[in-house]
């Protein structure tokens, strides 16, 4: 399996809304609602901020949302906070396996 | 509060092995897939591998597949990467993460990893 497609950057001012996509094929996010993003800062470890396409684990704030339609999912991060400044992965699973997208920095202007 | 501790990274030279733990602490490993990620330096995530609850079922990315063997010991809360004929690929920070809980034989699928320990770096240089 390919890595999913996600955009290199995206960037926002404080308090905006931005989206970060993210795309595979039918054999993995089109395929199953098994869809989680993480967040990482820099020298950290990846953080899950959504599973199963649109849940939150507890502790992570409502700003943080998740869709899908057909190949392609998103992630939704509404009132921009400079905490959020951060690399941003999707993850899928592809039957038997995982398969990350290619990472989106999010930058907070 | 759920630690992961990995431990066994290096400095190795290219086509030779390197055997990755794990320490997982204050949850009940025995029920809990986990599972293997990998980031080379500056770049982004791969998952690596897989293995239920039980040892039963074990998964492997296609890099992976003949050289890497996931392993667990439940006695002992440890994880294990083996990992054979390494190369300069292979050079990375490999993170532990906690799986999903798994009951009445079967694990749920979805990568709810909530949990993941600070890595350990395996460089392949010679």
């Amino acid at each position: 399996h390919s890595a999913l497609t996600q955009p290199r950057s995206v960037s926002g001012s404080p308090g905006q809304s931005v989206t970060v996509s993210c795309t595979g094929t039918s054999s993995d996010v089109g395929g199953y609602n098994f869809v989680s993003w993480f967040q990482q800062h820099p020298g950290k470890a990846p953080k899950l901020m959504i599973y199963d396409v649109t849940k939150r684990p507890a502790g992570v704030p409502d700003r943080f949302s998740g869709s899908k339609s057909g190949n392609t999912t998103s992630l939704t991060i509404s009132g921009l906070q400079p905490d959020d400044e951060a690399d941003y992965y999707c993850c899928s699973y592809a039957g038997k396996s995982y398969v990350f997208g290619t990472g989106t920095k999010v930058t907070v202007l | 509060q759920v630690q992961l501790v990995e431990s066994g990274g290096g400095v190795v030279q290219p086509g030779t092995s390197l055997r990755l733990s794990c320490a997982a602490s204050e949850f009940t490993f025995s029920t809990y897939a986990m599972h293997w990620v990998r980031q080379a330096p500056g770049k982004g995530l791969e998952w690596v591998a897989g293995i239920w609850n039980d040892g039963t079922h074990k998964n492997y990315a296609d890099s992976a597949k003949g050289r890497f063997a996931v392993s667990r010991d439940n006695s002992k809360n440890t994880l294990y990467l083996e990992m054979n004929s390494l190369g300069a690929e292979d050079t990375a920070l490999y993170y532990c993460a906690r799986g999903t809980y798994c009951s009445d034989g079967s694990c749920y699928s979805g990568a709810y990893w909530n949990y993941w320990g600070q890595g350990t770096l395996v460089t392949v240089s010679s």
